[in-house]
């Protein structure tokens, strides 16, 4: 079974530029996630997506990130315009439902720097 | 809301030693709970899971018991190896919307000749 596929590995770019990140799920998992890890902490979910509808995207900061699964199955993290805070680890996760029994499925993630 | 309680690191110790990394929650209602393991850039890989109290989750010699009355889920293992070596992250899915899941803020455990 093909993992979390995630794409760039590595991104720097200035403060603030635009960045797209990419995500392809285990096949056949409905439910997808992207974490932020900031260095020394653990990962915070930024949005959860349900097939192609979001159940939670509290902790988004709107005004500059965005993302979409409009097919219901890759996805896209966008930040416009980055700042220097926005340095971290971007991962993306897959579980096949939604449910607080499901493990999650985790991407080797995108390495962010913001110069 | 909820949060994760994990000891901090770094966790030197000799191969073969015992291990233990102290994890305590705060949640309402009955979380599962995670234990998740991240080697040097790589993402998360699940360690092991307990669904209910007084669950206990294994894999690859690993350990760690659900206690509600204690509001722990502690990682063991008996005997450590160099390949050990990595950052463990404790974690809780609530019984809220979702599951997010909630993470303490890792364990750095360097495992030494």
């Amino acid at each position: 079974e093909a993992g979390v596929a995630q794409s760039p590995r590595y991104k720097i770019i200035e403060k603030r530029q635009s960045v797209a990140f990419w995500c392809n799920p285990i096949s056949g998992h409905a439910t997808l996630y992207w974490y932020q890890q900031i260095l020394g902490q653990g990962p915070k979910l930024l949005i959860q997506f349900q097939n192609n509808g979001v159940v939670d995207d509290s902790q988004l900061p709107k005004d500059r990130f965005s993302a979409e699964r409009l097919k219901g199955v890759d996805s896209t993290l966008k930040i416009q315009p980055a700042k220097l805070e926005d340095s971290a680890v971007y991962l993306c996760a897959s579980s096949p439902q939604t449910g607080k029994d499901q493990p999650q499925h985790f991407g080797d993630g995108t390495r962010l720097s913001i110069l | 809301g909820n949060s994760v309680t994990q000891m901090e690191g770094p966790v030197t110790l000799s191969e073969e030693a015992f291990l233990t990394i102290n994890c305590t929650y705060t949640a309402t209602g009955y979380p599962s709970l995670f234990w998740y393991v991240q080697y040097p850039g790589e993402g998360l890989q699940l360690l092991l899971k307990a669904t209910k109290a007084d669950d206990k989750g294994s894999n690859k010699g690993f350990e760690a018991t659900y206690r509600k009355e204690t509001t722990s889920f502690h990682l063991e293992k008996g005997s450590v190896q160099v390949s050990d070596s990595a950052v463990y992250f404790c974690a809780l899915s609530g019984t809220g919307g979702g599951n997010k899941l909630t993470f303490g803020t890792g364990t750095q455990l360097k495992v030494e000749l």
